[in-house]
């Protein structure tokens, strides 16, 4: 079955302790990318990546950090977390040759800094 | 990306059609409309997507006006699982950075 997932989907951490939160896609796809979503401000794009070694910066990217060594993986770090980015964290994917630029969400995973 | 207007909430009984409707009109040529909708919580999931025409595929029909200023989503036959959010998105096919933007939506409740 085609599918992005991701892991943990629930995490509760403490300011400052480092987390990472993984993303997997099956379906050879080029294209992934992070979105946080929030209550009134919809989702946002953190980073994003083209291809393997090929990371580029969304709209919100501060705090974060990505790293695309495999094609099928896309894991987001927050180094030293913080409050304002508990959040619903989706990860995406789409494949170059898709002409509809239809987009694979995976399920979110929910995090809460304290 | 052009802005998009879709009404905050609608209501649609089980069975009946759902018309969800959407407003572009500053909409440039090349840009695409799609529509995306979210089930509470989960990762949005594709519907459709058109340029000019009307599409259909097995999930809903698109129908654009011939200005392209609006379009409007069907369900053709709404059930209980249908209820969600549904956003309505127009971009440029395959722009560089493919991130979607994600307005408010709409938040369609089908009840039996």
């Amino acid at each position: 079955e085609a599918q992005v997932t991701q892991n943990p989907r629930y995490l509760i951490t403490v300011t400052g302790k480092k987390l990472t939160v993984t993303c997997s896609q099956n379906m050879n796809h080029e294209y992934m990318s992070w979105y946080r979503q929030d209550p009134g401000l919809g989702l946002r794009q953190i980073y994003y990546s083209m291809n393997v070694e090929v990371t580029d910066k969304g709209d919100v990217p501060e705090g974060y950090k990505v790293s695309r060594k495999e094609k099928r993986n896309f894991p987001l770090i927050l180094e030293s977390p913080s409050p304002n980015q508990t959040s619903l964290y989706f990860c995406a994917s789409r494949g170059d040759a898709s002409p509809s630029y239809e987009q694979y969400f995976g399920p979110g995973t929910r995090l809460t800094v304290t | 990306d052009a802005k998009t207007t879709q009404p905050t909430s609608m209501d649609c009984a089980e069975g009946r059609a759902a018309n969800l409707p959407c407003n572009h009109s500053t909409i440039s040529g090349n840009e695409y409309v799609y529509w995306y909708r979210q089930i509470h919580s989960q990762g949005p999931q594709y519907i459709i997507h058109g340029l000019k025409n009307n599409e259909t595929n097995e999930m809903a029909s698109l129908i654009i006006t011939e200005d392209r200023k609006s379009s409007t989503l069907i369900l053709p036959h709404a059930t209980l699982r249908d209820t969600a959010v549904y956003y309505c998105i127009v971009r440029v096919l395959n722009q560089a950075g493919t991130a979607l933007i994600f307005g408010k939506g709409t938040t369609l409740s089908v009840s039996s």
